[in-house]
């Protein structure tokens, strides 16, 4: 069972453009969406994290847009830079006890060309 | 501050065979957790610890245990290694419910 779907599982962008990537939930008990980033031959580390009672957050080039109706939340990286090239996870997680275990998205490899 | 260490970051073993990932945490986290990663499948819950004393079951726990030895250290084992098994192990820690997950660099095992 994929309680969060995530698309495209690859994209190429060029330098200077957007990058989106889009994630879909199931449980509305969810209450923490956070994006991971990660280098090959790395762990995954968090980029920026999203809570379900505001829309929007951003930080830096990185923004989270949430749709709570929808129940999707997406990443949009303004101005790309090869140094964004990397895989991103997003995933999700709620608060009422299980260990508050997070589940993530299949992932998208995001490749910035020149 | 070294974070999350993982041991050992590459390994091969043959069908049947045991051995035990390592995991240590120097940032006082209560909560541990062990996920594979697989190409086209995310990162996947084996087993969690939420506190000291406490170890569950996640999404794929056939085929592994786990020990959480102390708050700093949690160990999962392959009692008998089978192909299936090849994947990239991460070790995660977190202080909190919904803060961050700290990972590991991961150890890379192949089961021939």
């Amino acid at each position: 069972q994929q309680q969060v779907k995530q698309s495209p599982q690859s994209l190429i962008v060029q330098k200077g453009g957007i990058s989106i990537i889009n994630c879909a939930y199931e449980n509305t008990a969810f209450d923490y969406f956070p994006w991971y980033q990660q280098f090959p031959g790395k762990g995954p580390a968090l980029l920026i994290a999203i809570r379900p009672d505001v829309s929007e957050k951003k930080e830096g080039r990185f923004t989270i847009s949430f749709n709570k109706s929808a129940k999707q939340f997406s990443l949009h990286i303004m101005d790309s830079q090869p140094g964004d090239s990397a895989t991103y996870f997003c995933a999700a997680s709620y608060s009422a006890g299980g260990g508050n275990k997070l589940t993530f998205g299949t992932g998208t490899q995001l490749k910035v060309e020149l | 501050n070294a974070g999350v260490t993982q041991t050992p970051k590459f390994q091969v073993l043959k069908t049947g065979q045991s051995m035990t990932l390592q995991c240590a945490q120097d940032m006082n986290h209560n909560s541990m957790y062990w996920y594979r990663q697989d190409p086209g499948m995310g990162l996947r819950l084996i087993y969690y610890s939420a506190s000291e004393g406490t170890t569950d079951k996640g999404e794929v726990p056939n085929g592994y245990n786990v020990s959480r030895l102390n708050k700093r250290e949690f160990s999962l084992r392959l009692e008998s290694a089978a192909p299936s098994q090849t994947s990239v192990y991460f070790c995660a820690s977190r202080p909190a419910y919904n803060s961050p997950l700290h990972f590991g660099n991961g150890t890379r095992l192949t089961v021939t």
